[in-house]
């Protein structure tokens, strides 16, 4: 099947640095692709929408200046977190689903990246 | 407001045990229904994908159903595995030109031998 591979699968940072992560489609292209957070023994929440060649659509309450992101191809988009703080930890997950796939019935997740800020 | 709400929350079962898991939904129009496995600290697994007109779709030891008419889904898991421990999320998606996707708040299952 199809594959998502997310980078790092962790990482640990200081207060006030940035941490890039890397969302790439392995084997398919990916004109749309989610980013999501996921904290202790809750569900994912969309934090927002990447979409190739224009600009993320974020969701109510997640600041875009903060969670940049950036879709430069049709196989990779990259979250980073900018002057990270404490309360940032989290679970960041991603999804795409492929361009030819009729009725977007199928989505593939990356396997998560734990970011842990110190 | 367009919601994917999930019974129980958790659930713990002997290892070889069948168990049932509930998923309700109000979203509308809708376009599919999904079952995902997570593990901890991973990223979901697709179990099942139902469209409107399936009732029923199996992987394995994994069986779904689905009532469009009254927004009902079950996932029933048949002689449960330790590996079989995760958590179960019932995802929905709208009938409309976005991908977005209406996470459940999942059902935590735990396996003892």
């Amino acid at each position: 099947g199809a594959v998502v591979s997310q980078h790092p699968s962790w990482v640990i940072c200081k207060s006030g640095t940035s941490v890039k992560i890397e969302c790439r489609s392995l084997d398919f292209q990916a004109t749309t692709m989610f980013w999501y957070r996921q904290f202790p023994k809750q569900s994912l929440m969309l934090m927002a929408t990447s979409n190739e060649g224009s600009k993320a659509t974020y969701e109510q309450g997640v600041e875009k200046d903060k969670f940049l992101i950036n879709h430069a191809s049709l196989t990779l988009s990259t979250l980073t977190v900018t002057s990270a703080h404490p309360e940032d930890s989290s679970f960041y997950i991603c999804s795409a689903f492929p361009a030819d796939v009729p009725r977007r019935t199928e989505a593939f997740f990356g396997q998560g990246t734990r970011l842990t800020v110190v | 407001k367009n919601q994917v709400e999930q019974s129980p929350q958790s659930l713990i079962i002997l290892e070889g045990k069948n168990c049932t898991l509930q998923c309700n939904y109000t979203v509308s129009p809708f376009s599919n229904l999904r079952w995902y496995k997570q593990d901890t600290g991973r990223g979901p697994v697709s179990l099942t994908i139902m469209t409107f007109s399936e009732n029923t779709k199996s992987n394995g030891r994994y069986t779904a159903t689905l009532d469009a008419d009254t927004k009902q889904s079950s996932l029933h898991i048949t002689a449960s595995q330790l590996s079989d421990s995760a958590s179960y999320i019932c995802v929905v998606s709208e009938r409309d030109s976005s991908y977005k996707l209406i996470f459940g708040s999942g059902t935590r299952l735990l396996v003892r031998p």
